[in-house]
């Protein structure tokens, strides 16, 4: 039974077309994320929710936006596709700030924009 | 600006040997670290932590050093297994930060433990 659950887990698409990915936990805990993996292979922080609030929100562009209709859900769409936008994106979740116990992470999906 | 830094891409061992996988940080402000482990086509997992009031955290085969004056920390595999072959990552937070709950990751080591 999977903790932290992504879907899909490749997407290929179109430059311009709107996507969304959809994330799932049922750890039962009260924040969630959304990493990105460049090219480069660096994990950065794009989202963070608690209890469906946001509390991070780094300088993604607006035409990332994520929505957490509860605390088991956070998706994120994301509006005219760039090739640049092409990565691994990782959703994850924890119990407060996951410092004991650490993030209990998705298995990421792939993103390529053609 | 890479806060937190895994200057070697990768590292390759014997079975049963130590591994050590080392990691900088330039924020002064970062006081608790966190290693995860990932294998291909999954996320990353949870290995161990460490908050800067410690200088060593231990858990079964897996050991984190933290030299908070050097802005340094190592992670230990003793022994090794091929198992342990994955990419590894370092992470840096401020336990203290408010509401961010942010973590700074490093690039990534892949670790290779042959047979």
């Amino acid at each position: 039974d999977t903790a932290v659950s992504q879907t899909p887990k490749y997407l290929v698409t179109q430059m311009g077309n709107d996507k969304s990915i959809k994330c799932e936990q049922n750890l039962g805990h009260d924040t969630m994320y959304w990493y990105k993996q460049d090219s480069k292979k660096f994990l950065k922080i794009m989202f963070s929710y608690n209890n469906k609030e946001l509390i991070i929100n780094e300088t993604v562009p607006n035409r990332f936006s994520p929505k957490s209709p509860d605390k088991a859900h956070l998706n994120l769409h994301i509006n005219s596709l760039e090739l640049g936008d092409s990565a691994v994106y990782f959703c994850a979740s924890s119990q407060g700030r996951g410092y004991f116990y650490g993030y209990t992470f998705g298995s990421g999906t792939r993103l390529t924009v053609v | 600006d890479q806060q937190v830094k895994q200057n070697s891409p990768s590292l390759s061992v014997q079975e049963g040997r130590i591994s050590i996988l080392n990691c900088d940080y330039t924020n002064s402000m970062f006081d608790y670290f966190l290693w995860y482990k990932k294998y291909p086509a999954e996320g990353p997992t949870f290995l161990i932590s460490i908050s800067s009031i410690k200088d060593k955290n231990e858990d079964g085969r897996f050991t984190v050093f933290l030299n908070k004056s050097a802005k340094h920390l190592s992670l230990h595999i003793v022994p090794s297994q091929p198992g342990d072959s994955a990419v590894y990552f370092c992470a840096a937070s401020v336990l203290g930060g408010g509401s961010n709950y942010k973590l700074t990751f490093g690039k990534g080591t892949l670790l290779t433990v042959n047979p």
